[in-house]
């Protein structure tokens, strides 16, 4: 069974901090994608990776920043949290060529 | 700019009925049309992926069509059960990239 886990389902933070959200597969997927969303909108994509150490910017990459070390680990960043980035955080990975999505069930992160 | 459009953004529907709801995106550069289901505290699911003008996917209760000419998606559930609760969310990719855009969703409430 395809698995896509992320680190924390809930999470509280305080604005300023440093916010690290780990996502990890088990599918040996090439691409991995990091969304969030916020009521009323759809899934907006904030970064994604088609491989190792290589990062490309979505519609909406202020304020974060992403890793790739490793093939089944992608980590979104939130360098300086800030209230507006309170949000579901969600990540996903795919096989190369636009093929399905499996996603993670979500961190809910707030920032006070 | 691309824009995935949902409608109704949320439908109750009794138990027993049978409901269909709206995706329009472009069709222009069409390549595939998703449709996932996304249900409370779990992780979105892929419930079809289309790709030919005409298309008709099915499973279960739940069956989708495709007009890419005129850029919409219809999702069917016949004899809605408590356990199709959920939102249901469609996105759009063109050829030039393998990006989703998402739309926001239609969050289907099945009252027993």
């Amino acid at each position: 069974d395809v698995k896509v886990t992320q680190s924390s389902r809930y999470l509280v933070k305080r604005t300023g901090e440093k916010v690290f959200l780990e996502c990890v597969q088990d599918m040996d997927h090439e691409n991995m994608f990091w969304y969030r969303q916020d009521p009323g909108l759809g899934l907006r994509l904030i970064y994604f990776s088609y491989d190792v150490k290589m990062k490309e910017k979505g519609d909406i990459p202020e304020g974060y920043s992403v890793s790739r070390e490793k093939k089944e680990r992608f980590s979104l960043i939130l360098e300086s949290a800030s209230t507006n980035q309170t949000s579901m955080y969600l990540c996903a990975s795919s096989p190369p060529g636009g093929n399905i999505q499996y996603f993670g069930a979500g961190t809910r992160l707030s920032v006070l | 700019i691309l824009n995935v459009e949902q409608s109704p953004q949320s439908l109750h529907v009794q138990e027993g009925d049978s409901t269909n709801f709206t995706c329009s995106f472009p069709s222009s550069n069409f390549y595939a049309l998703h449709w996932y289901r996304w249900e409370t505290a779990k992780s979105p699911e892929a419930l079809f992926v289309m790709t030919l003008n005409g298309d008709e996917k099915k499973k279960g209760r739940i069956s989708a069509t495709l007009n890419t000419k005129e850029g919409y998606s219809y999702l069917y559930i016949k004899g809605s059960q408590p356990e199709d609760s959920a939102t249901y969310l469609c996105a759009f990719t063109s050829d030039s990239n393998y990006q989703l855009i998402w739309g926001a969703g239609t969050k289907l409430i099945i009252k027993p």
